[in-house]
């Protein structure tokens, strides 16, 4: 199986700053990579997919990139709202996995 | 309007078995592969299971293959999973999720439901 590692686990900031939270997979995953938000006690929400398209209705401020191993999810200007816990997932063979999520927590 | 409505959930004891059900309007549901996501209490997400929108090709998470089915109704727009032989471990929010709409693979569940509470505890 591969396995998809986040870091950093908890990320402390502050409305206005810039971000990055990285997601490394086990073995490559091309580009099968997609990007959740998840407030407490909601659905995740799907924010990016193939590790650099935006989903619908998403704001320009949350970005991705990376291929093979390595991919960053990028916040330019953090809000009130993104106050959350993100989470990896990878598509490229099953089972698909998750990563432990990154929980971004006002500085 | 998507909306995804899972029911079915509650305290059962280990071994025993329950169905959840995810009642699915607002798209053409058999159109779209459907998958189950859980959470258990303060922890991250775990994929389960994904099913094809013609209902072939079901695939499973290792902790639950052999013990849970996927399996859907499209005629009533309904996603199903059966829970047999449950573990303590099983206790978790059970998600239903609507694949993408990109054609030629699965992978990115971009409508997500509330979520139905499974219990698994003597």
């Amino acid at each position: 199986d591969i396995q998809m590692t986040q870091s950093p686990s908890t990320l402390s900031a502050s409305v206005g700053d810039r971000v990055t939270i990285t997601c490394r997979a086990s073995q490559s995953i091309s580009s099968w990579l997609a990007w959740y938000q998840q407030r407490p006690g909601k659905a995740p929400k799907l924010l990016i997919y193939k590790a650099s398209n935006s989903e619908s209705g998403v704001p320009s401020r949350f970005s991705g990139s990376g291929s093979g191993r390595e991919f960053t999810l990028t916040i330019s200007g953090l809000q009130p709202d993104d106050f959350a816990t993100y989470y990896c997932q990878h598509y490229n063979s099953y089972p698909w996995t998750f990563g432990q999520g990154t929980k971004v927590e006002i500085e | 309007e998507v909306q995804l409505l899972e029911s079915g959930g509650g305290l059962v004891q280990p071994g025993g078995s329950l169905r959840l059900s995810c009642a699915a309007s607002g798209f053409r549901f058999a159109t779209y592969a459907m998958g189950w996501v859980r959470q258990a209490p303060g922890k991250g997400l775990e994929w389960v299971a994904v099913i094809s929108g013609n209902g072939g090709d079901p695939f499973y998470a290792e902790s639950v293959q052999g013990r849970f089915t996927i399996s859907r109704d499209n005629s009533k727009d309904t996603l199903f999973l059966q829970l047999n032989s449950l573990r303590a471990e099983d206790t978790a929010v059970y998600f239903c999720a609507k694949d993408g709409p990109r054609i030629g693979y699965y992978g990115e569940l971009d409508y997500w439901g509330q979520g139905t509470l499974v219990t698994v505890s003597s």
